[in-house]
Protein backbone atom coordinates (compact mmCIF):
# COMPACT_ATOMS: atom_id res chain seq x y z
CA UNK A 1 0.00 0.00 0.00
CA UNK A 2 1.20 3.01 -1.07
CA UNK A 3 0.94 5.55 1.43
CA UNK A 4 2.60 8.94 -0.23
CA UNK A 5 2.22 9.35 -3.86
CA UNK A 6 5.06 11.57 -4.82
CA UNK A 7 4.94 12.77 -8.95
CA UNK A 8 6.26 13.83 -11.53
CA UNK A 9 8.88 11.04 -11.42
CA UNK A 10 11.32 13.09 -13.43
CA UNK A 11 11.57 16.62 -13.87
CA UNK A 12 13.71 18.98 -16.51
CA UNK A 13 14.25 22.48 -15.69
CA UNK A 14 16.16 25.26 -17.16
CA UNK A 15 18.97 26.92 -14.67
CA UNK A 16 17.08 29.85 -13.10
CA UNK A 17 13.57 28.58 -13.28
CA UNK A 18 11.32 26.79 -10.41
CA UNK A 19 11.29 23.04 -9.49
CA UNK A 20 7.84 21.69 -8.21
CA UNK A 21 7.38 18.30 -6.52
CA UNK A 22 4.32 17.16 -5.24
CA UNK A 23 3.41 14.86 -2.79
CA UNK A 24 -0.26 13.70 -1.25
CA UNK A 25 -0.54 11.40 1.66
CA UNK A 26 -3.08 9.03 2.68
CA UNK A 27 -2.71 8.66 6.99
CA UNK A 28 -4.04 11.76 8.76
CA UNK A 29 -1.50 10.77 11.72
CA UNK A 30 1.46 11.40 10.03
CA UNK A 31 3.37 15.07 11.58
CA UNK A 32 6.05 15.11 10.10
CA UNK A 33 6.94 15.39 6.59
CA UNK A 34 10.42 15.92 5.56
CA UNK A 35 12.11 16.26 1.94
CA UNK A 36 15.30 14.18 1.51
CA UNK A 37 17.95 14.70 -1.49
CA UNK A 38 20.08 12.24 -2.99
CA UNK A 39 22.60 11.78 -4.94
CA UNK A 40 23.79 8.83 -6.94
CA UNK A 41 25.36 6.37 -4.65
CA UNK A 42 25.21 8.52 -1.51
CA UNK A 43 22.41 8.34 1.36
CA UNK A 44 19.32 10.88 1.70
CA UNK A 45 20.34 13.99 3.03
CA UNK A 46 17.47 16.18 4.98
CA UNK A 47 16.57 19.18 2.60
CA UNK A 48 13.37 20.59 4.49
CA UNK A 49 10.81 19.67 6.90
CA UNK A 50 7.28 20.95 8.03
CA UNK A 51 4.75 20.01 10.62
CA UNK A 52 1.02 19.97 10.13
CA UNK A 53 0.32 23.06 12.30
CA UNK A 54 1.95 25.41 9.38
CA UNK A 55 0.96 25.76 5.45
CA UNK A 56 4.40 27.02 4.01
CA UNK A 57 8.29 26.74 5.26
CA UNK A 58 10.59 28.34 3.40
CA UNK A 59 14.68 27.81 3.68
CA UNK A 60 16.81 29.75 0.81
CA UNK A 61 15.71 28.36 -2.11
CA UNK A 62 13.59 25.99 -0.99
CA UNK A 63 9.77 26.37 0.05
CA UNK A 64 7.31 23.21 1.32
CA UNK A 65 3.50 24.15 1.07
CA UNK A 66 1.43 22.62 3.12
CA UNK A 67 -2.44 21.80 2.58
CA UNK A 68 -3.40 19.90 5.72
CA UNK A 69 -7.21 19.78 4.44
CA UNK A 70 -6.50 18.07 0.95
CA UNK A 71 -3.56 16.22 2.55
CA UNK A 72 -0.85 17.51 0.19
CA UNK A 73 2.51 19.24 0.21
CA UNK A 74 5.19 20.31 -2.14
CA UNK A 75 8.75 21.34 -3.04
CA UNK A 76 9.04 24.24 -4.48
CA UNK A 77 13.13 25.14 -5.96
CA UNK A 78 13.32 28.89 -6.87
CA UNK A 79 16.29 29.93 -9.13
CA UNK A 80 17.10 26.08 -9.80
CA UNK A 81 20.53 25.31 -10.54
CA UNK A 82 22.52 22.75 -11.94
CA UNK A 83 23.98 21.87 -8.69
CA UNK A 84 20.41 21.26 -7.84
CA UNK A 85 19.79 18.11 -10.05
CA UNK A 86 19.57 14.75 -7.60
CA UNK A 87 16.10 12.52 -6.65
CA UNK A 88 13.78 13.81 -4.30
CA UNK A 89 11.85 12.00 -1.86
CA UNK A 90 9.17 13.32 0.03
CA UNK A 91 7.70 11.50 3.23
CA UNK A 92 5.47 11.82 5.88
CA UNK A 93 6.21 10.61 9.65
CA UNK A 94 4.13 9.47 12.79
CA UNK A 95 6.52 8.40 15.84
CA UNK A 96 8.72 6.19 14.18
CA UNK A 97 6.91 5.21 11.07
CA UNK A 98 8.24 7.26 7.48
CA UNK A 99 7.08 6.40 4.86
CA UNK A 100 8.88 7.60 2.06
CA UNK A 101 7.42 9.00 -1.83
CA UNK A 102 8.73 6.87 -5.25
CA UNK A 103 10.74 9.66 -5.95
CA UNK A 104 11.58 12.62 -8.54
CA UNK A 105 14.71 12.43 -10.28
CA UNK A 106 15.29 16.09 -11.13
CA UNK A 107 17.79 17.58 -13.92
CA UNK A 108 18.16 21.48 -14.39
CA UNK A 109 19.80 21.97 -17.72
CA UNK A 110 22.49 25.18 -17.72
CA UNK B 1 25.88 17.30 14.27
CA UNK B 2 23.83 14.35 13.62
CA UNK B 3 25.96 12.54 11.68
CA UNK B 4 25.81 8.78 10.48
CA UNK B 5 28.30 6.64 9.41
CA UNK B 6 28.44 3.52 8.02
CA UNK B 7 30.83 0.81 7.41
CA UNK B 8 31.60 -0.38 4.54
CA UNK B 9 30.62 1.59 1.94
CA UNK B 10 30.60 -0.98 -0.48
CA UNK B 11 31.25 -4.73 -0.14
CA UNK B 12 31.26 -7.46 -2.92
CA UNK B 13 30.61 -11.00 -1.61
CA UNK B 14 29.84 -14.60 -2.82
CA UNK B 15 26.91 -16.28 -2.44
CA UNK B 16 26.18 -18.30 0.45
CA UNK B 17 28.27 -16.26 2.75
CA UNK B 18 27.20 -13.56 5.09
CA UNK B 19 27.65 -9.68 5.44
CA UNK B 20 27.64 -7.34 8.54
CA UNK B 21 27.22 -3.80 7.68
CA UNK B 22 27.86 -1.31 10.92
CA UNK B 23 25.70 1.92 11.21
CA UNK B 24 27.12 4.04 13.67
CA UNK B 25 25.78 7.65 15.11
CA UNK B 26 29.15 9.34 16.02
CA UNK B 27 27.83 12.46 17.81
CA UNK B 28 24.39 11.53 19.05
CA UNK B 29 23.00 8.66 20.77
CA UNK B 30 20.18 7.06 18.77
CA UNK B 31 17.13 5.03 20.88
CA UNK B 32 16.03 3.81 17.48
CA UNK B 33 17.59 3.22 14.15
CA UNK B 34 16.35 2.11 11.34
CA UNK B 35 17.29 0.04 7.99
CA UNK B 36 15.93 0.89 4.45
CA UNK B 37 16.73 -1.28 1.08
CA UNK B 38 16.77 0.83 -1.94
CA UNK B 39 17.20 -1.03 -5.66
CA UNK B 40 18.57 0.89 -8.70
CA UNK B 41 16.18 3.75 -9.34
CA UNK B 42 13.38 3.04 -6.57
CA UNK B 43 12.46 4.46 -3.51
CA UNK B 44 13.78 3.59 -0.13
CA UNK B 45 11.98 0.76 1.55
CA UNK B 46 11.88 0.45 5.20
CA UNK B 47 13.38 -3.12 6.26
CA UNK B 48 13.59 -3.14 10.17
CA UNK B 49 13.19 -0.65 12.86
CA UNK B 50 15.37 -1.28 16.37
CA UNK B 51 15.51 -0.21 19.29
CA UNK B 52 18.74 -0.11 21.55
CA UNK B 53 18.83 -3.35 23.57
CA UNK B 54 15.72 -4.94 22.55
CA UNK B 55 14.40 -7.13 19.03
CA UNK B 56 14.05 -5.79 16.17
CA UNK B 57 10.73 -4.86 14.49
CA UNK B 58 10.33 -6.34 11.10
CA UNK B 59 8.36 -4.83 8.27
CA UNK B 60 6.15 -7.61 5.82
CA UNK B 61 8.14 -9.54 4.20
CA UNK B 62 11.35 -8.96 5.86
CA UNK B 63 12.86 -12.65 6.98
CA UNK B 64 13.93 -12.00 10.19
CA UNK B 65 16.34 -14.83 9.98
CA UNK B 66 17.84 -13.27 7.08
CA UNK B 67 18.52 -10.03 7.82
CA UNK B 68 19.90 -9.87 11.53
CA UNK B 69 19.59 -6.76 13.06
CA UNK B 70 21.56 -6.17 16.45
CA UNK B 71 21.31 -2.80 18.36
CA UNK B 72 23.43 -3.25 21.42
CA UNK B 73 24.16 0.25 22.06
CA UNK B 74 22.98 3.46 21.92
CA UNK B 75 25.48 4.51 18.73
CA UNK B 76 26.04 1.37 16.96
CA UNK B 77 23.80 -1.07 14.85
CA UNK B 78 24.66 -3.70 12.99
CA UNK B 79 22.79 -5.48 9.43
CA UNK B 80 24.10 -8.72 9.20
CA UNK B 81 23.20 -10.26 5.75
CA UNK B 82 22.99 -14.02 6.23
CA UNK B 83 23.08 -16.64 3.34
CA UNK B 84 23.62 -13.69 0.82
CA UNK B 85 22.01 -14.28 -3.03
CA UNK B 86 22.15 -12.39 -5.78
CA UNK B 87 18.47 -11.07 -5.37
CA UNK B 88 19.94 -9.26 -1.79
CA UNK B 89 22.27 -6.80 -4.21
CA UNK B 90 20.94 -3.83 -3.07
CA UNK B 91 21.90 -0.48 -1.99
CA UNK B 92 21.53 -0.43 2.27
CA UNK B 93 20.84 2.91 4.38
CA UNK B 94 20.48 2.87 8.32
CA UNK B 95 19.02 6.16 9.43
CA UNK B 96 19.02 6.83 13.52
CA UNK B 97 16.38 8.95 15.35
CA UNK B 98 18.01 11.16 18.34
CA UNK B 99 16.91 10.51 21.47
CA UNK B 100 16.47 13.65 22.89
CA UNK B 101 14.26 15.08 20.05
CA UNK B 102 11.23 16.13 20.15
CA UNK B 103 10.58 15.27 16.16
CA UNK B 104 10.21 12.65 13.91
CA UNK B 105 13.76 13.64 12.08
CA UNK B 106 15.83 10.60 10.78
CA UNK B 107 19.65 11.37 9.68
CA UNK B 108 20.40 9.21 7.23
CA UNK B 109 24.15 7.37 6.77
CA UNK B 110 25.73 7.55 3.30
CA UNK B 111 24.70 3.99 2.41
CA UNK B 112 26.48 0.20 1.92
CA UNK B 113 26.12 -0.78 -1.59
CA UNK B 114 26.15 -4.92 -1.44
CA UNK B 115 26.84 -7.34 -4.21
CA UNK B 116 26.17 -10.50 -4.12
CA UNK B 117 28.34 -12.83 -7.05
Amino acid sequence: QQQVKQSPQSLIVQKGGISIINCAYENTAFDYFPWYQQFPGKGPALLIAIRPDVSEKKEGRFTISFNKSAKQFSLHIMDSQPGDSATYFCAASYNNDMRFGAGTRLTVKP
Amino acid sequence: GAVVSQHPSWVICKSGTSVKIECRSLDFQATTMFWYRQFPKQSLMLMATSNEGSKATYEQGVEKDKFLINHASLTLSTLTVTSAHPEDSSFYICSARPGTSGINEQFFGPGTRLTVL
